[in-house]
């Protein structure tokens, strides 16, 4: 069964200071990983995903498989970086799940 | 104006009612999802459908039906069976790769339907 496991429910940092939010994972296969945030009065929308190892707003996240982890990372976090952050993944049958989430809260 | 979107917002059932969540998208996605989420456990996955007339059942599916009858649509039932329905519901969409049938992965979500039975 295939599973995402957040351990931070909540996560505080101060403006400029680097962030990490973690994310763990269970899968049988190639999982395809991915990070969704959800501003504040905002619908829940991508932030980026594995496949593209793409930078966006400064965040970046490596697959390891190793540890079977996708953490988020950003060096000097903002004050509009603040929401909830959800790791989700997807099997080979197109569905995804989404992991219980974090709520980054930064500080000024 | 393209998007997806849930109908109604706020919805009060009472005990043993069966009710009907909307779920429509005009961005022509392939993929229609169904998720509950609750304080503190993030987003459970009902149901899914990939194409017309077929759909599979995610993580908690018990107490639930859905059908996809047109591809814009995906409406979810919460059938007296479920247990504990008072919750939010959140629809979402996405489309495949060009030329296949794997998902891009970028999913497109509704604003929600608040549930409350009393």
């Amino acid at each position: 069964a295939q599973r995402v496991t957040q351990p931070e429910k909540l996560l505080s940092v101060f403006k400029g200071a680097p962030v990490e939010l973690k994310c763990n994972y269970s899968y049988s296969g190639s999982p395809e990983l991915f990070w969704y945030v959800q501003y504040s009065r905002q619908r829940l929308q991508l932030l980026l995903r594995h496949i593209s190892r793409e930078s966006i707003k400064g965040f970046t996240a490596d697959l390891n498989k190793g540890e079977t982890s996708f953490h988020l990372k950003k060096p000097f976090a903002q004050e509009e970086d603040s929401a909830m952050y959800y790791c989700a993944l997807s099997g080979h049958g197109n569905d995804m799940r989404f992991g219980a989430g974090t709520r980054l809260t930064v500080k000024p | 104006d393209g998007g997806i979107t849930q109908s109604p917002k706020y919805l009060f059932r009472k005990e043993g009612q069966n009710v009907t969540l909307s779920c429509e998208q005009n961005l022509n996605h392939d993929a229609m999802y169904w998720y509950r989420q609750d304080p503190g456990q993030g987003l459970r996955l009902i149901y899914y459908s990939q194409i017309v007339n077929d759909f599979q059942k995610g993580d908690i599916a018990e107490g639930y039906s859905v059908s996809r009858e047109k591809k814009e649509s995906f409406p979810l039932t919460v059938t007296s069976a479920q247990k504990n329905p008072t919750a939010f519901y959140l629809c979402a969409s996405s489309t495949f790769i060009a030329g296949g049938l794997t998902n891009t992965g970028e999913l497109f979500f509704g604003e929600g339907s608040r549930l409350t039975v009393l």
